[in-house]
């Protein structure tokens, strides 16, 4: 089956930093691809899926990701940190239901 | 997209009872599932809700414990059965169209078993 590993249950950064949060996916087949947000006390809420159009992938709230074949990563990446953005983030793969990541909670400090 | 709507969305019960969790979408999707989120983890599969069959668990879930309905292609029920402290958390719906596309999810039901 295929899986997904987040490196890094915790990332802080300061406001208007840049976002680096990590994933690495096991799979032998191209697969398919997706971030999720959960804000504290709601559902997940799609930022962004990779479905092998284009490796550079555009979600929203300014968020992008990267699909490299190479390295077996999808990483989401935010230029420019904002307080809002402060939440839990989940890589996904489809299998064909969701497998998750483990988590990522992002902090942003003032 | 789908719109889904999970209801309880929070319930605090006695140990040994049962509570079944409703989930509506607004448009007939192919693929349901439930999903577990323990305090501070991340999510787990459950189960896929199969319209007019039996329900597809994973490993570690038993139907016993965990029975699902799919009586149309938008409604599912997820019963947790004789529940104890461990049971407390948070239980996901979720719905795709199709192998390739993206997960929808309800709000979610908080579940607090005392």
């Amino acid at each position: 089956a295929q899986s997904v590993t987040q490196l890094g249950s915790h990332v802080s950064v300061s406001e208007g930093a840049l976002v680096l949060l990590r994933c690495n996916y096991s799979s032998s087949v191209p697969p398919y691809l997706f971030w999720y947000v959960q804000y504290p006390n709601q559902g997940l809420q799609l930022l962004l899926k990779y479905t092998s159009a284009a490796t550079l992938v555009k979600g929203i709230n300014g968020f992008e990701a990267e699909f490299k074949k190479s390295e077996t990563s999808f990483h989401l990446t935010k230029p420019s940190a904002h307080m809002s953005d402060a939440a839990e983030y989940f890589c996904a793969v489809s299998d064909p239901d969701m497998r998750f990541g483990a988590g990522t909670r992002l902090t942003v400090k003032p | 997209s789908a719109v889904i709507s999970q209801k309880p969305s929070r319930d605090i019960c006695q140990r040994g009872t049962s509570l079944t969790i409703q989930c509506q979408v607004d448009s007939q999707v192919t693929m349901m599932f439930w999903y577990r989120q323990q305090p501070g983890q991340s999510l787990t599969l459950i189960a896929t809700a199969n319209q007019g069959s039996e329900a597809t668990y994973e490993s570690g879930f038993v139907i016993d414990k965990f029975p699902i309905s799919r009586p149309n292609l938008t409604f599912s029920t997820l019963t947790v059965s004789n529940m104890s402290p461990e049971d407390s958390s948070i239980y996901l719906c979720s719905v795709k169209q199709g192998a390739r596309t993206e997960a929808f999810f309800g709000q979610g039901t908080r579940l607090t078993v005392v």
